[in-house]
């Protein structure tokens, strides 16, 4: 079955520090999410991307995130100055239409 | 805005049936997921509806009413591995269709 890549597993970062998480969606989907879900807590949107190009962002998505598709595969969140609430696992999904969502495995980030 | 309801913890015993229970209020809906989700791990897709109505999947049926704004996953035939975390998710009919989480409903199975 078709799966969604996340690396790294799990990141240790400075606070302040600039961290890439990477995600390779399934192949032919179209519609491409970051998620994520601090401990114990809910999963929370916080980017959709569509089209080579965020269709819909969350409050939570300020000007230190960003997202890329840098080229037909990839799909990477940057976390330009990361803060020490940012730690929390990062879910990418993807879904090629109106039905189903694939979530990745998560990237856990810790913020020290 | 958009409100999810799932109740935070049930137990049940291996063999019984559960049924956990989500409302919804949101501005905007596309249909109704859910989710298991193990600890320290990714979500995986259980159901899906988007019509009134109950689908049934193995152990696993969900049931939808939109004009209550409610649903409710049963699990039949309880294993000790359906101990996890359900998340309900509705996705939003505006935007591009992001899905908005409950709290998500821990059951702990017991032998």
């Amino acid at each position: 079955e078709p799966e969604v890549t996340q690396t790294p597993s799990h990141q240790v970062t400075q606070m302040g520090q600039e961290v890439i998480l990477r995600c390779v969606p399934i192949s032919n989907h179209l519609y491409f999410y970051w998620y994520r879900q601090i401990l114990g807590q809910k999963v929370e949107f916080l980017v959709s991307f569509y089209n080579n190009e965020i269709s819909e962002k969350s409050e939570i998505f300020d000007d230190q995130f960003s997202v890329e598709r840098p080229d037909g595969s990839n799909f990477t969140l940057k976390i330009r100055s990361t803060k020490l609430e940012d730690s929390a696992m990062y879910f990418c999904a993807s879904g090629v239409g109106s039905y189903g969502y694939t979530f990745g495995s998560g990237t856990r980030l810790t913020v020290v | 805005g958009q409100n999810i309801d799932q109740p935070t913890e049930m137990t049940a015993t291996e063999g019984a049936i559960v049924q956990i229970n989500c409302t919804y209020q949101t501005s905007g809906f596309n249909g109704l997921f859910w989710y298991q989700q193990h600890a320290g791990e990714a979500p995986t897709f259980l159901s899906y509806n988007v019509l009134d109505g109950l689908e049934e999947k193995g152990r696993f049926s969900s049931f939808l009413s939109r004009s209550k704004g409610y649903s409710y996953l049963l699990l039949k035939e309880l294993q000790m591995k359906d101990s996890a975390s359900y998340l309900c998710a509705v996705r939003d009919g505006t935007g591009f269709q992001k899905l908005v989480f409950g709290t998500g409903t821990r059951l702990l199975v017991s032998p």
